[in-house]
């Protein structure tokens, strides 16, 4: 069975600091993994694919280790924006395995 | 914007109807989904397509069916729907992502289904 964990949350972050969620993945077949974020009552998003280099897309960076089989996400700089739901995701051209989300709470 | 649009985007039914909901892309993806939504869950596959009238069910068909007859339009059909499929469904489809091996899924709005 493939599993994708993530701690829900919410986390409550002051605007301006860093966060950081993280995600473990149980299925090692597993081709490619993403970031989402979902608004409330809104599709997911795609926010970054997450590549075994690592990569950076201005505030956010994404960590990929496949022999701990974990992901992470990191946001520098937090804006009341990016309050949403954060969701940790695997799989390949079979389709998509879900984490529940991390509720992200960007306080003023 | 990916192109993609569903419909209806709202529903109300009554349980033992059948119910068929639409996803439409602009683009000719090979590959489209269809998910569920419900709390406390993660997105479920449902069923996906890798090609027009190529099908395979995902984790949770049961109760489910699909039709791909034209490469642009994926329908998914509750035959007789019950109280239990009451959820939110995403479509999705999947884009070769430019100067890469990936693949990257794009959702559309959602359909949110509500059986009585």
């Amino acid at each position: 069975r493939k599993e994708v964990e993530q701690d829900p949350g919410p986390f409550n972050v002051p605007e301006g600091a860093t966060v950081a969620f993280n995600c473990t993945y149980s299925n090692s077949a597993s081709q490619s993994f993403f970031w989402y974020r979902q608004d409330c009552r809104k599709e997911p998003k795609l926010l970054m694919s997450v590549y075994s280099s690592g990569n950076e897309d201005g505030r956010f960076t994404a960590q990929l280790n496949r022999a701990s089989q974990y992901i992470s996400l990191l946001i520098r700089d937090s804006k009341l924006s990016d309050s949403a739901t954060y969701l940790c995701v695997g799989g390949g051209a079979d389709g998509l395995t879900f984490g529940k989300g991390t509720h992200l709470i960007i306080q003023p | 914007d990916a192109g993609i649009t569903q419909s209806p985007r709202h529903k109300v039914t009554e349980t033992g109807t059948p119910v068929t909901l639409r996803c439409h892309q602009t683009e000719n993806h090979r590959y489209m989904y269809w998910y569920r939504q419900d709390p406390g869950h993660g997105l479920r596959l449902i069923h996906y397509s890798y090609g027009v009238k190529d099908t395979d069910k995902g984790e949770v068909s049961d109760g489910y069916s699909v039709s791909r007859s034209k490469t642009e339009d994926f329908l998914l059909t509750l035959e007789s729907a019950t109280s239990s499929q009451t959820s939110v469904y995403f479509c999705a489809i999947s884009v070769p992502r430019a100067r890469s091996s990936y693949n990257e899924q794009f959702f559309g709005p959602g359909t949110r289904l509500t059986v009585l």
